[in-house]
């Protein structure tokens, strides 16, 4: 089962920064959180991961709160290509697979 | 370039019929993994192999094979194809540990008539 929640979908207006929420209130201290996004039909693309600091790469930052309760993905500059279904996955010493919810289907517009 | 390479990528083809989907990674990964897509259901993972000669169940691996005689390649059997495996099948790979991120292949399209 999934242990994260996610908002259904959300709108985003190109060249603004995208803000896409993830609680998991329940993970324990040596859980990750994983972000992946998939666009239409093609594989899940890895974005980032971490444990309890905040994460930076080319192209995402991740910000997880001091409790490690909730995170937050941030794509500063949407683009249209970033319309995706996004996913927050938390993964443990237990899980060497990923356990893919129902994400945060994400639309950009003009 | 890095990538996970399956194939084919659809395939069309007759209950009964035998087919294997290939999975190939350049990364000398450890791990690989199938999972398989349905509406509604998400991802979910079939088999998985933390190295070579060395495999084990997902969650749904009934009615599937796998083999892992080589590090790059995970091929995916399917002995007696049936309709319920009609889906949207996916390879991964990764170093070993969770935390590693796994990268996926493109996906392979299989309707099983």
């Amino acid at each position: 089962d999934a242990k994260t929640t996610q908002p259904t979908s959300m709108d985003c207006a190109e060249g603004r920064a995208a803000n896409l929420p993830c609680n998991h209130s329940t993970i324990s201290g040596n859980e990750y959180v994983y972000w992946y996004r998939q666009i239409h039909s093609q594989g899940p693309q890895y974005i980032i991961h971490g444990l309890k600091n905040n994460e930076t790469n080319e192209m995402a930052s991740l910000i997880i709160t001091e409790d490690r309760k909730s995170s937050t993905l941030i794509l500063p500059h949407a683009t249209l290509r970033d319309t995706a279904v996004y996913y927050c996955i938390v993964r443990g010493s237990d899980n060497d697979k990923l356990i893919f919810g129902t994400g945060t289907r994400l639309q950009v517009f003009p | 370039e890095a990538q996970v390479t399956q194939n084919p990528r659809y395939l069309i083809t007759v209950t009964g019929k035998k087919l294997t989907v290939t999975c190939s990674q350049n990364m000398n990964h450890e791990y690989m993994s199938w999972y398989r897509q349905d509406p509604g259901l998400g991802l979910r993972q079939i088999y998985y192999s933390m190295n070579v000669e060395v495999t084990d169940k997902g969650d749904v691996p009934e009615g599937y094979k796998v083999s892992r005689k080589e590090k790059r390649n995970f091929p995916l059997i399917l002995e007696s194809p049936s309709p319920n495996q009609t889906s949207l099948y996916f390879c991964a790979s990764s170093w070993t540990g969770f935390n590693q991120p796994q990268h996926f292949g493109d996906g392979t399209r299989l309707s099983i008539l």
